[in-house]
């Protein structure tokens, strides 16, 4: 069965940095795209970052560029997320999830159940 | 303000039908694949429709999707009251050159 755990998570000070991971597992990590998606408390979805198979090409939402940083380590079966420079507007539940094989457009077929960070002093 | 543009809340009878909207611009909606996704009060997002109108394994078929230039529809029939919930729409971008989804649709099932 496919799985997403994602952990690393917490309270963090402005300015501050946290590192996010997401491990998977149930099935070939290395075959998916990978994403981050972010919910602030009571608001809707935000998408975050993307990463191919290989690690060969990323793509950010424009409010994290320079802060953010995405990366996969397919060894291990795990995502990462390093967030640097935090800002109260990051607060958010952070979720990882995957992109189908078998869709031609973007979508995300599998997620974490989400890791809360809060930003505040 | 998100780039997908949805009603915030729809509501139905149990056993009818509702339809969610969403709206996108020539470069999101009107150049990509649109998908839906289902969240259940305090629990991660779940992929309902892929490709604008295809179905993962284990939806039903009371779900569907389709597309029309630059906006794309979510429609739930039979509703049951296990339907409520807060429902997005989804596409990519290329003028931004990355995800973007809706505001989401609270369902209410009267």
């Amino acid at each position: 069965e496919e799985q997403l755990v994602e952990s690393g998570g917490g309270l963090v000070q402005p300015g501050g940095s946290l590192r996010l991971s997401c491990g998977a597992s149930g099935f070939t990590f290395s075959s998916y795209w990978m994403s981050w998606v972010r919910q602030a408390p009571g608001k809707g979805l935000e998408w975050v970052a993307h990463i191919k198979q290989d690690g060969s090409e990323e793509y950010y939402v424009d409010s994290v560029k320079g802060r953010f940083t995405i990366s996969r380590d397919n060894a291990k079966n795990s995502l990462y997320l390093q967030m640097n420079s935090l800002r109260a507007e990051d607060t958010a539940i952070y979720y990882c999830a995957r992109s189908p094989g078998y869709s031609d457009g973007w979508a995300l077929d599998y997620w974490g159940q989400g890791t809360l960070v809060t930003v505040s002093s | 303000q998100s780039v997908l543009t949805q009603p915030p809340s729809v509501s139905a009878a149990p056993g009818q039908k509702v339809i969610i909207s969403c709206s996108g611009s020539s470069s999101s909606i009107g150049k990509n694949y649109v998908s839906w996704y289902q969240q259940l009060p305090g629990t991660a997002p779940k992929l309902l429709i892929y490709d604008n109108d295809k179905r993962p394994s284990g939806i039903p078929d009371r779900f569907s999707g389709s597309k029309s230039g630059t906006s794309a529809t979510l429609g739930i029939t039979g509703l049951q009251t296990g339907d409520e919930a807060d429902y997005y729409c989804a596409t990519w971008d290329s003028s931004l050159s990355g995800g973007v989804f809706g505001g989401g649709t609270k369902l209410t099932v009267l």
